[in-house]
């Protein structure tokens, strides 16, 4: 399997720019979830998806974040308009169900917003 | 509110030492990870652990958790410069499995 696969890998933009990030999670892997890591704020979680439906969105910083999941292989996360303080790594993780088991990483969305 | 906090959050130590990263929790846990991320990179999983006294060894690196003492530990052996890394533990709360809190993370840094 080609694991977890995030679009753009670096995305270099400009305050007040939309922005949007793609996932594509693990076949067969039925949660699907974004977080964000910061150096100050460290890793945290977003949103996450429990068969392509928004479970828990309390991490999502403000409106102009919001994250689909229109299908079981594609997940997007946009940011509109961007501010320079929502530059960040922006990472996408899947996992199957089931107690214990591991979420799987994409290898992150470098995101700057100038 | 679930806080996770690791000790240290820096270390340096030399090849062949031991050494050990600690995690703290604030409330009761079903499932706790580590995980290791390399500079630049996305994070890898190593360990799941998920009752009171689990041990899990790979290699140089064992985790054990006390779910009493909400703690958990990452004991290094015989360090080497590949384990040069950032280590997080990641604890789960409220019985679902996607709420996930990390800590900030143990900067490891294995010099010869």
């Amino acid at each position: 399997d080609a694991g977890v696969i995030q679009s753009p890998r670096h995305e270099v933009t400009e305050m007040g720019q939309e922005v949007t990030l793609r996932c594509k999670p693990i076949s067969g892997h039925d949660y699907l979830f974004w977080y964000r890591q910061t150096m100050m704020r460290g890793l945290e979680l977003l949103i996450y998806f429990n068969n392509n439906v928004p479970i828990d969105d309390s991490g999502m910083p403000e409106d102009r974040f919001s994250a689909k999941m229109p299908n079981a292989s594609f997940s997007t996360l946009k940011i509109q308009p961007s501010e320079p303080r929502d530059s960040a790594v922006y990472f996408c993780a899947s996992s199957p169900s089931g107690i214990g088991l591991i979420q799987y990483f994409g290898a992150g969305t470098r995101l700057s917003v100038l | 509110e679930l806080k996770v906090e690791q000790n240290p959050l820096f270390l340096s130590m030399q090849e062949g030492k031991n050494y050990t990263i600690y995690c703290n929790y604030s409330t009761t846990s079903d499932r706790l990870y580590w995980y290791r991320q390399d500079p630049g990179k996305s994070l890898e999983s190593l360990f799941v652990l998920l009752s009171n006294g689990a041990v899990k060894q790979e290699g140089r690196l064992m985790a054990s958790l006390d779910t009493k003492a909400r703690l958990s530990t990452l004991h290094i052996t015989a360090a080497v410069h590949d384990l040069s890394a950032t280590y997080f533990c990641a604890v789960s709360y409220g019985g679902s499995q996607g709420n996930l809190i990390f800590g900030k993370g143990t900067k490891l840094s294995v010099k010869p």
